[in-house]
C-alpha cells in the first residue's frame, strides 16, 4: 500500500461548491503540506503543519483551508471553489526529526478542475 | 533569496543516449538540501536523491548519477543509456536549514524517443 495517499484522485466542481481534498499516511512523520502543481510553474505551497496543533500558511493560501485531523491526516478545503483553482493538488510529508533527512513523500496527486 | 531554475524546459533525446539535467539554486545559507524528483506521466512525484550542502561527493545510482558543486551553484542529474521509461518531468528542489519551504524548480520535461 501506498505510504501517502490521496481521496479523490480526480475531481471535477462547479464553481461556488466546497471541496475537500484528504490526504493519508503511513509513514509516521510529523510534517505534511499541501502543495498545487500548475503548468510551468512547478509546485506551490498552499500550507504546512509541523504536528496537529500547528498550522501554517505557505505562499498561496488564499481560498483555502486546512485542518489536521491526527498526525496522519491532513485535509485541504475550498470554501467556494472557482476556475483558477484547477490544478493538481499534491499532499507531502517529511521527517522533521532533525536527522537531515528533510526529503518530500508525496500523494499520487488530486486533479481538480472547476468549471 | 533562495531560488532553483532550470533553464531547460523540455529536452528530447533518442533512447540509449546520455542526458544531463541541469539545476542551479541560489542561497546565502551555507546548510542546505538538495533533492531530485521525478514526475512520470502517470503524475506521482517520486523522491529519487539528496544532497546536503556539506557532502560535495557525487552520487551514481545505476544509470543516474548527480554531479554537485557548490562553486558554481550547480545540481545536475545525468542519466546513461536513457530509456523510454526515463520520459518525465524532473524537478530540482532546495530546502535551507531552520526553514519550512521547499523551493522547487520549474521541472524538466525528458522525453526518450524509441
Amino acid at each position: 500500500d501506498a505510504d501517502v495517499t490521496q481521496t479523490p484522485r480526480n475531481r471535477i466542481t462547479k464553481t461556488g461548491k466546497r471541496i475537500m481534498l484528504e490526504c493519508s499516511q503511513t509513514k509516521g512523520h510529523d510534517r505534511m503540506y499541501w502543495y498545487r502543481q500548475d503548468p510551468g510553474l512547478g509546485l506551490r505551497l498552499i500550507y504546512y503543519s509541523f504536528d496537529v496543533k500547528d498550522i501554517n500558511k505557505g505562499e498561496i493560501s488564499d481560498g483555502y483551508s486546512v485542518s489536521r485531523q491526527a498526525q496522519a491526516k491532513f485535509s485541504l478545503s475550498l470554501e467556494s471553489a472557482i476556475p483558477n483553482q484547477t490544478a493538481l493538488y499534491f499532499c507531502a510529508t517529511s521527517d522533521g526529526m532533525g536527522q537531515g533527512l528533510y526529503e518530500q513523500y508525496f500523494g499520487p496527486g488530486t486533479r481538480l478542475t472547476v468549471t | 533569496a533562495q531560488k532553483v531554475t532550470q533553464a531547460q524546459t523540455e529536452i528530447s533525446v533518442v533512447e540509449k543516449e546520455d542526458v544531463t539535467l541541469d539545476c542551479v539554486y541560489e542561497t546565502r545559507d551555507t546548510t542546505y538540501y538538495l533533492f531530485w524528483y521525478k514526475q512520470p506521466p502517470s503524475g506521482e512525484l517520486v523522491f529519487l536523491i539528496r544532497r546536503n550542502s556539506f557532502d560535495e561527493q557525487n552520487e551514481i545510482s545505476g544509470r543516474y548519477s548527480w554531479n554537485f558543486q557548490k562553486s558554481t551553484s550547480s545540481f545536475n542529474f545525468t542519466i546513461t543509456a536513457s530509456q523510454v521509461v526515463d520520459s518525465a518531468v524532473y524537478f530540482c528542489a532546495l530546502k535551507t536549514s531552520g526553514t519550512y519551504k521547499y523551493i522547487f524548480g520549474t521541472g524538466t520535461r525528458l522525453k526518450v524517443l524509441a
